[in-house]
């Protein structure tokens, strides 16, 4: 039991780039979320999924798309890279539903340059 | 003003002593509550939920205050391994939960 994964650990882009952080759990969790870490703003919500086929945006949806083709998978993609990007992101995974403890994966530490 | 608003800490406190954090929401809807911690470059993990009547996990103990819209940690007879940041999480009454920016703990010998 792997719980939540995330891959890469480590990214760096150039702005305008785009790229997907992967992320898989295999606890059979419907709710799965994304959020970026920010020094001094905590974890910030960037979309979130209740379950395979259905996403919907947090706090800070804007240069990010996501898709739920299965309950395992939620990548995140950035479309096109900005400086602003720079982040930690964790992706997470609760069941039943968002209201139970959320596991997290270990984190995609992303820079723009 | 944040939905969810911690003191930013960082608290330095000697082993064996009692420390507390507090914790404010601004969202009357939220219904669940959570303290989660995080150590330095790694992720966050659940602490304990907090329920309305208070509970307690060993030497921690949560609070929830809904008429003053708080909620606090208490931890008795710290412990080096405590360090870390302690991170407050309300519900938004929708399918979102929010985080505090988070409370840094330094425990020293």
């Amino acid at each position: 039991n792997a719980g939540v994964t995330q891959t890469p650990k480590f990214q760096v882009l150039k702005t305008g780039q785009s790229m997907t952080l992967q992320c898989a759990q295999d606890m059979n969790h419907e709710y799965m979320s994304w959020y970026r870490q920010d020094p001094g703003m905590g974890l910030r919500l960037i979309h979130y999924s209740v379950g395979a086929g259905i996403t919907d945006q947090g706090e800070v949806p804007n240069g990010y798309n996501v898709s739920r083709s299965t309950t395992e998978d939620f990548p995140l993609r950035l479309l096109s890279a900005a400086p602003s990007q720079t982040s930690v992101y964790f992706c997470a995974s609760s069941s039943p539903t968002f209201t139970d403890t959320q596991y997290f994966g270990p984190g995609t530490r992303l820079t723009v340059l | 003003r944040k939905e969810v608003e911690q003191d930013p800490g960082p608290f330095n406190v000697p082993e064996g002593a009692t420390v507390a954090f507090n914790c404010t929401y601004s969202n009357s809807a939220s219904q669940s509550f959570f303290w989660y911690r995080q150590d330095c470059r790694k992720e966050p993990k659940l602490l304990m939920s907090v329920y309305s009547s208070g509970n307690e996990d060993g030497r921690f103990t949560a609070q929830l205050n809904r008429a003053s819209q708080y909620i606090s940690l208490l931890i008795r007879d710290s412990k080096l391994s405590d360090s870390a940041t302690y991170l407050c999480v309300a519900d938004t009454g929708g399918f979102k939960t929010i985080f505090g920016a988070g409370t840094r703990l330094f425990v020293k010998a």
